[in-house]
């Protein structure tokens, strides 16, 4: 079984540029949510997609926006990116909703940083 | 919204002391609660949970209560070793259908040998 896996590993973007940032669930999980975590800080919610359609959002600005695909892969796109932009950002996928019963497991995360 | 008070770190233990970490949050309804642990250059690791007031979660000899009248979920081990070595972090899970972590910021364990 595969876990959650994201890509890049790291990457490197100058202010106003756009990125795009990859997950791929663990086998059979039709849920992804995203994280935002800056250094030395605990990982902040962003949005979640469950079954395609995004199912929560966190206090971040419409320029962060995603994607789940239909083999339940997702992206996070970032346009305009700022300086606080830079941080590791995770994805996290579970069975259904996630909650008390569907555990959430995170990739290893994408590092971006932007200058 | 949640939100998670979390033991400021870091803390350094002797392997085989005590280890208590506290944790306290407020959120809106009847949150699950959640310990996650990330190890040096690894992803986070879900470490236990407790879904209801009272429930006790333990893995690893970790283990936390939950206690919905003070609002805590304390992580205590009592006998720490090198490879407990991690950043901790204590998170809720609520909101309306999305069941969002809300996370603490983490408190970092060091264990010497």
């Amino acid at each position: 079984e595969t876990g959650v896996t994201q890509s890049p590993t790291h990457l490197i973007k100058t202010r106003g540029q756009q990125v795009t940032l990859r997950c791929s669930s663990q086998s059979g999980h039709n849920t992804v949510s995203w994280y935002q975590q800056a250094l030395g800080q605990g990982p902040q919610f962003i949005f979640q997609y469950y079954r395609e359609e995004e199912n929560g959002r966190g206090n971040f600005p419409p320029r962060f926006s995603g994607l789940q695909f239909p083999n339940y892969s997702s992206e996070l796109n970032v346009n305009a990116l700022e300086l606080d932009d830079s941080a590791l950002y995770l994805c996290a996928s579970s069975l259904g909703l996630a909650g008390a019963f569907n555990e959430q497991f995170f990739g290893p995360g994408t590092r971006l940083t932007v200058l | 919204g949640d939100s998670v008070t979390q033991m400021e770190g870091p803390v350094t233990l002797s392997e085989e002391a005590f280890l208590t970490i506290n944790c306290t949050y407020t959120a809106t309804g009847y949150p699950s609660l959640f310990w996650y642990v990330q190890y040096p250059g690894e992803g986070l690791q879900l470490l236990l949970k407790a879904t209801k007031a009272d429930d006790k979660g333990s893995n690893k000899g970790f283990e936390a209560t939950y206690r919905k009248e003070t609002t805590s979920f304390h992580l205590e081990k009592g006998s720490v070793q090198v490879s407990d070595s991690a950043v901790y972090f204590c998170a809720p899970s609520s909101g309306a259908g999305s069941y969002q972590l809300t996370f603490g910021k983490g408190t970092k364990l060091s264990v010497i040998p």
